[in-house]
């Protein structure tokens, strides 16, 4: 199995700039999550969804974020225009849920995003 | 509202020793699974080990124990004959039921392990 698979693994813009941050969640894997991760904040829940659905966007920052699945296999996070406290690591998780609560996420890489 | 809590920010062990990594929780919810989440410094998350609310006994995977005192509401790591590749950032994080099912994991801000020679 591949695993979570992000790109690009390190992005570097200007302030002002559209980014895009893309994952391929494990296949068979129904709940898909954008967490952020800083120094200050440590690890947060962006958004998830369910079955390529968005179930709960209340972590997104901004409206400059917004996040999509248009299929079962990808999903971007956009943040238009960004920001220097935009800086951050994100994180795409994803997990095979059903009803139970023991199933644990399993995360990409990451994608370090530089705001300059 | 739920929370998790580590206080300890750093921490340092020697080779070959035993460590214990300190997580606390706080929920209303009867039904809650914790798990354990390793980040190295080339920045990967890597699940470590999983203990559910109502499992009996203490989850071990390898070297991995996870020492679950629900009364005190307290979900320790133990690393037993820690290695230097075990130096690493330590995620204790809780998962929440969510409408329709499926979880959600909230994570404490994490502890970081040194182990030395």
């Amino acid at each position: 199995d591949a695993g979570v698979i992000q790109s690009p693994r390190h992005e570097v813009t200007e302030m002002g700039q559209e980014v895009t941050l893309r994952c391929k969640p494990i296949s068979g894997h129904d709940y898909l999550f954008w967490y952020r991760q800083t120094m200050m904040r440590g690890l947060e829940l962006l958004i998830y969804f369910n079955n390529n659905v968005p179930i709960d966007d209340s972590g997104m920052p901004e409206d400059r974020f917004s996040a999509k699945m248009p299929n079962a296999s990808f999903s971007t996070l956009k943040i238009q225009p960004s920001e220097p406290r935009d800086s951050a690591v994100y994180f795409c998780a994803s997990s095979l849920m059903g009803e139970s609560y023991n199933s644990p996420l399993h995360f990409g890489n990451g994608t370090r995003l530089t705001v300059t | 509202a739920q929370k998790i809590t580590q206080t300890q920010p750093g921490m340092f062990v020697q080779e070959k020793e035993a460590v214990t990594l300190d997580c606390t929780y706080d929920t209303s919810d009867p039904s809650y699974g914790l798990f354990w989440y390793k980040q190295p410094s080339s920045g990967e998350m890597i699940f470590l080990i999983y203990q559910g609310s109502y499992d009996q006994q203490n989850a071990t995977e390898g070297r991995y124990s996870l020492n679950f005192q629900k009364a005190r509401k307290s979900a320790n790591l133990v690393i037993s004959a820690s290695q230097l590749g075990d130096s690493a950032m330590y995620f204790c994080a809780m998962s929440l039921i969510l409408t329709g099912g499926g979880n959600k994991l909230t994570f404490g801000t994490g502890t970081q392990l040194k182990v030395e020679l």
